[in-house]
C-alpha cells in the first residue's frame, strides 16, 4: 500500500458525459501527478500540482482539467468523453528523498470505461 | 525530447533463471533513472532508482546500474521467482521538472 488513495476504482460511463476522479496523496506530500495508461499510448504524464498550484502540463487534452485543493487532495475532471478516453488513470504523490530526488508513489488507479 | 526504450515482452523464464530487461534512454542533461513494477490489477511500485552515472540501485534482489556512456539502465536479477511475474517499467526524470517519462513496459512471466 503506497498510501495514495484513488476513488472510484472503476467507472463506466457513456460518450459525451463528464466524470471526476479523486486522489488523496500520502500524508505530508505536497505534489500530486496524474498519468494516463492506455494500450496504445502507454503511460503518459498529464499534469502536476504542487501545494495547490499547477506546475507542469503534459499531454493533457483541453477537455480534461485538474485542481488541487487546500487539503491537498486532487481531482481530475474529464468532459465530453470519447471512446478513446477509456484508460487507467493513475495519481501519484511525491516526497523528496535523502538524495533530494523526488520519488513518486502511485495510487491503485481508476479504470475508466467509456461506452 | 526525452524518451525511454525497453525490450519487447513478454519475457518468459523458468524459476531461478537469470533476468535481464534492457532499458536505454535519451535525455538532455543528467536524468534520474527508475524502475517501477506493476503487479496484475495494481498500481506502479517504485522498485529502485539511480541518480547519477555509475550509481547502482538495488532492491529485493533486483539491480540496475546507471551507465552514462551507453545511456542504459538494464534491470537484472540473479534468480527469479514466480512471484516476480509482473510488468516492469523503466522511467526517467530529466531537467528541472518532476514528470516521469516511461518506457512501454516489459511483461515478465516466471514459470515453475
Amino acid at each position: 500500500d503506497s498510501g495514495v488513495t484513488q476513488t472510484p476504482k472503476h467507472l463506466i460511463t457513456a460518450t459525451g458525459q463528464r466524470v471526476t476522479l479523486r486522489c488523496s496523496p500520502r500524508s505530508g506530500d505536497l505534489s500530486v501527478y496524474w498519468y494516463q495508461q492506455s494500450l496504445d499510448q502507454g503511460l503518459q504524464f498529464l499534469i502536476h500540482y504542487y501545494n495547490g498550484e499547477e506546475r507542469a502540463k503534459g499531454n493533457i487534452l483541453e477537455r480534461f482539467s485538474a485542481q488541487q485543493f487546500p487539503d491537498l487532495h486532487s481531482e481530475l475532471n474529464l468532459s465530453s468523453l470519447e471512446l478513446g478516453d477509456s484508460a487507467l488513470y493513475f495519481c501519484a504523490s511525491s516526497t523528496r528523498g535523502r538524495d533530494r530526488v523526488d520519488e513518486q508513489y502511485f495510487g491503485p488507479g481508476t479504470r475508466l470505461t467509456v461506452t | 525530447g526525452d524518451s525511454v526504450t525497453q525490450m519487447e515482452g513478454p519475457v518468459t523464464l523458468s524459476e531461478e533463471a537469470f533476468l535481464t530487461i534492457n532499458c536505454t534512454y535519451t535525455a538532455t542533461g543528467y536524468p534520474s533513472l527508475f524502475w517501477y513494477v506493476q503487479y496484475p490489477g495494481e498500481g506502479l511500485q517504485l522498485l529502485l532508482k539511480a541518480t547519477k552515472a555509475d550509481d547502482k540501485g538495488s532492491n529485493k534482489g533486483f539491480e540496475a546500474t546507471y551507465r552514462k556512456e551507453t545511456t542504459s539502465f538494464h534491470l537484472e536479477k540473479g534468480s527469479v521467482q514466480v512471484s516476480d511475474s509482473a510488468v516492469y517499467f523503466c522511467a526517467l526524470k530529466a531537467g528541472g521538472g518532476n514528470k516521469l517519462t516511461f518506457g512501454t513496459g516489459t511483461q515478465l512471466k516466471v514459470e515453475l
